[in-house]
């Protein structure tokens, strides 16, 4: 059972643009919520993370907003750049009881910047 | 800044050998997790140490056993080896603070092919 849901495998855009990367959760007990890029050959590398006590967090081009009414995060990057090019990874923790933080991952969209 | 550090990058075993496989977190993180990627699948959790003792449990097979030394380097020791344990294999570590749920850091990965 897939708790963490991207359903979208790849996304493709535009040098400049916005890139949307949307994730869905179904556990309601996640209360903490993760983005990972990924290059081939490489480790997951961190990007921005939300709590779930609130709903949107900024860092540079990268903001994460969370709505968890509707078990949804997305991450929005502006401007995208052709080194953004990558699996992106959304993961969570919390709700299993006694050590929450392990991390459950969803099964990446592969984004594509191009020039 | 120093990174997570995973060795053997690439290591080939045979049907019923046996591999360990090491993790040395970023300095002045006492929590790590042990991570396997198969092919085209996202990171599912197998097990974590905080301050040398087991933390939680995921789906790791009994014929793997993991500990956390006294400079929380970690081992992750695979015994018969099946030709399904052919995976990329992530360690992470994290700045546990106590109760706060912390980003984790991910080395770049040991990939294991059984034969």
């Amino acid at each position: 059972d897939q708790q963490v849901k991207q359903n979208s495998p790849s996304l493709s855009v535009q040098e400049g643009r916005i890139s949307i990367l949307n994730c869905d959760y179904t556990n309601s007990m996640f209360d903490y919520f993760l983005w990972y890029k990924k290059y081939p050959a490489e480790g997951p590398t961190f990007l921005i993370s939300i709590s779930s006590i609130k709903d949107k967090n900024e860092d540079g081009r990268f903001t994460v907003f969370l709505n968890k009414s509707a078990k949804h995060l997305s991450l929005h990057i502006v401007p995208s750049q052709p080194g953004d090019s990558a699996v992106y990874f959304c993961a969570a923790s919390g709700g299993s009881g006694g050590s929450n933080y392990k991390l459950t991952f969803g099964k990446g969209t592969l984004l594509t910047v191009n020039p | 800044a120093a990174g997570v550090i995973q060795s053997p990058r690439h290591l080939i075993k045979e049907k019923r050998e046996t591999a360990t496989l090491k993790c040395y977190p970023i300095p002045r993180h006492d929590t790590v997790y042990w991570y396997q990627q198969g092919p085209g699948q996202d990171p599912q959790f197998l097990i974590s140490f905080y301050e040398k003792m087991q933390s939680d449990k995921g789906s790791i097979p009994d014929r793997f056993s993991a500990q956390q030394f006294s400079d929380y380097h970690s081992e992750l020791n695979m015994s018969s080896l099946e030709l399904g344990d052919s995976a990329l294999y992530f360690c992470a570590s994290s700045p546990n603070s106590g109760g706060e749920s912390d980003e984790q850091y991910f080395g770049p990965g040991t990939r294991l092919t059984v034969t």
